[in-house]
């Protein structure tokens, strides 16, 4: 089962920063966070992950509460490209293993 | 670098017929994976190959489904007899060891009627 909740579906306007959540409050001192995203008819790509500081690439930011429990992606200049499934996944991680939920349908509109 | 390639990208067969899949890893990727993606859902892990080696396969209903990775790059699964509840999204993937960033196929579609 994921360890994970995350809210069914988002909405945001194109150009404004979407801000996905995700609860983790089981997560283990030796789990880190990974968020993938899924665009309709493609296999899921991976953005981002981090352990307890946060992390930032050219797709996203990554935000870990100081207590590891949430976390929030953030990107921060959403485009109609970025309409997705979004997976929150919580994974130790020398295990490979990556356990999905239903993640949160975010949808960008112009 | 070239991605995962996957195929074929889709497929219709009657129940109880056999369908075979294809999937060629990013190469250097030792670890390779199938997933089955039911529409709603997100994707599940079937089997877990580590080189030509097995390392998970506990999702993975034996009884119809089969997996090979014979040289440790290209990978096959199987699912004979197909079953109506078979109908998902048949998803490849491959990472470096140890790594949990793991990179997607296409996926191949396949609808059992």
């Amino acid at each position: 089962d994921a360890k994970t909740t995350q809210p069914t579906s988002m909405d945001c306007a194109e150009g404004r920063a979407a801000n996905l959540p995700c609860n983790h409050s089981t997560i283990s001192g030796n789990e880190y966070v990974y968020w993938y995203r899924q665009i309709h008819s493609q296999g899921p790509q991976y953005i981002i992950h981090g352990l307890k500081n946060n992390e930032t690439n050219e797709m996203a930011s990554l935000i870990i509460t100081e207590d590891r429990k949430s976390s929030t992606l953030i990107l921060p200049h959403a485009t109609l490209r970025d309409t997705a499934v979004y997976y929150c996944i919580v994974s130790s991680y020398n295990t490979d293993k990556l356990i999905f939920g239903t993640g949160t349908r975010l949808q960008v509109f112009p | 670098e070239a991605g995962v390639a996957q195929s074929p990208r889709y497929k219709i067969i009657e129940k109880r017929q056999s369908v075979a899949f294809w999937c060629n890893p990013i190469s250097g990727h030792a670890t390779l994976y199938w997933y089955q993606q039911i529409l709603g859902q997100g994707p599940k892990l079937l089997i877990q190959f580590q080189n030509n080696g097995v390392v998970d396969d506990s999702q993975l209903p034996k009884d119809r489904f089969s997996a090979e990775r014979l040289k440790g790059v290209d990978s096959t699964l199987k699912i004979q007899p197909a079953k109506l509840e078979d109908s998902a999204v048949y998803l490849c993937a491959s990472s470096r060891t140890g790594m949990n960033e793991q990179f997607f196929g296409p996926g191949t579609r396949l609808t059992v009627l």
